[in-house]
């Protein structure tokens, strides 16, 4: 099946600093979504994102669809203790057959220290 | 409260011993999807279905069955569970038609099987 490449694995950051990550994949979409798991929790949507080139933000939380279509980037602005948690990257596969196939990433999990 | 239960939250079992995980939605969404999520491999489907009596394998289908007799509900079995097959598992939904991709998860069930 597609894959989607989540990077860094982990970060352990101070309260404030910024925060950035990112997934690729070698194949194109048309929808980019990222998802939070807090800890003991299901997962949560953030944001979607549906158009290449798009930059859409939710608070402190801003995503991007990559020009290419086979990348999206999700960056946080000065973190805070309940940011901690698990970052998804998500992806559906294309109509046809696969139609109602999502495929995640393998997840960023991010430690904040007060 | 709009949400999507399932049913044990823990569970500890003995291999080829059948078992069954319940999924139950509140919101009346045609689609609905099971995921195991393991360390280091983020979230796989396993099957969803995008209405009563219709549904599909996902990327790891393998020792599972799934049944939508209802729209509310979905169960996942485990015919004969195996070690291999210890995991944590999240159902999810999301209303038709569109944007299936945007959902809403469980809490998770965490099973050991030994």
């Amino acid at each position: 099946g597609q894959q989607l490449n989540q990077s860094p694995q982990s970060m352990f950051i101070q309260e404030g600093e910024d925060v950035s990550m990112n997934c690729t994949s070698s194949s194109i979409f048309n929808t980019w979504l990222w998802y939070k798991q807090d800890p003991g929790e299901g997962p949560v949507l953030l944001i979607a994102l549906y158009k290449a080139g798009e930059l859409t933000s939710n608070g402190r939380l801003t995503a991007q669809f990559g020009i290419t279509r086979k990348d999206s980037f999700l960056n946080i602005s000065a973190s805070i203790p309940s940011d901690v948690g698990i970052y998804f990257c998500a992806a559906p596969n294309a109509g046809g057959t696969s139609y109602g196939k999502l495929t995640f990433g393998q997840g960023t999990i991010l430690t904040v220290h007060p | 409260e709009a949400q999507v239960t399932q049913n044990p939250r823990y569970l500890i079992t003995v291999t080829g011993k059948k078992l069954t995980v319940t999924c139950s939605q509140n919101m009346n969404h045609e689609y609905m999807s099971w995921y195991r999520q393991d360390p280091g491999l983020g979230l796989r489907q396993i099957y969803y279905s995008m209405n009563v009596e219709v549904t599909d394998k996902g990327d790891v289908p393998e020792g599972y069955k799934v049944s939508r007799k209802e729209k509310r509900n979905f169960p996942l079995i485990l015919e004969s569970p195996s070690p291999n097959q210890t995991s944590l598992y999240f159902c999810a939904s999301s209303s038709l038609p569109g944007n299936y991709y945007e959902q809403y998860f469980g809490p998770g069930t965490r099973l050991t099987v030994t």
